[in-house]
């Protein structure tokens, strides 16, 4: 069965420090993706990767880094976490458009807070 | 700005009546249209897809129908049940994209008993 997995639940951090998100996928996809959820605003694209050490910027990719090292794993970092970061993040896997629509399989997101 | 929008926000419905949620587009280059159902606590997941060659398609109690001239689609879901209490999400994708998706802002359905 697929599986995406999120290291942390729930996370609690502190203004101004670097904060990592993981994401490891079973399922050999070649895509992955990282989302903020926010109620009323949907799920909004922060980055994506195609490749491995391959990224692109999606709709709100400001503050905000990632890293693909290995095809299984794809990170999301905050540089200097601020307040508006506060969210739930979704890490989402596909296989690419070569074969044909594929859906996006999702973790089970991290609740992040910044205080 | 979204470029796909989705209404209502929330929504509660009687056990077996037939709610339904709307999604309107402006892009005509979008040419996949996903459903994503989330349980609290959970990730989204692919509830059902159409593409604009087709005016309606049903899996099981959903149907999507779309109409391609007005850039709107909706998620219907027949003889609903307590258990399709949920959040349902609408999105859209062009082919060209990959498999980038455009979601809409989310329904929270409550199915009563």
């Amino acid at each position: 069965d697929v599986k995406v997995t999120q290291s942390s639940r729930y996370l609690v951090k502190r203004t101004g420090e670097k904060v990592f998100l993981e994401c490891v996928q079973d399922m050999d996809h070649e895509n992955m993706f990282w989302y903020r959820q926010d109620p009323g605003l949907g799920l909004r694209l922060i980055y994506f990767s195609y490749d491995v050490k391959m990224k692109e910027k999606g709709d709100i990719p400001e503050g905000y880094s990632v890293s693909r090292e290995k095809k299984e794993r794809f990170s999301l970092i905050l540089e200097s976490a601020s307040t508006n970061q506060t969210s739930m993040y979704l890490c989402a896997s596909a296989r690419p458009l070569s074969y044909s629509n594929q859906p996006q399989h999702f973790g089970d997101g991290t609740r992040l807070s910044i205080l | 700005q979204q470029q796909v929008k989705q209404s209502p926000q929330s929504l509660i419905v009687q056990k077996g009546g037939i709610p339904i949620i709307n999604c309107a587009y402006e892009n005509t280059a979008f040419d996949y249209f996903p459903w994503y159902q989330q349980f609290p606590g959970k990730g989204p997941a692919l509830l059902i897809a159409i593409r604009p060659d087709v005016s309606e398609k049903k899996e099981g109690r959903f149907t999507i129908s779309f109409n391609k001239s007005a850039k709107q689609f909706s998620l219907h879901i027949m003889d609903s049940q307590p258990g399709d209490s949920a959040t349902y999400f609408c999105a859209a994708s062009m082919d060209n994209a990959g498999n980038m998706l455009t979601f809409g802002g989310g329904t929270r359905l409550m199915v009563k008993p």
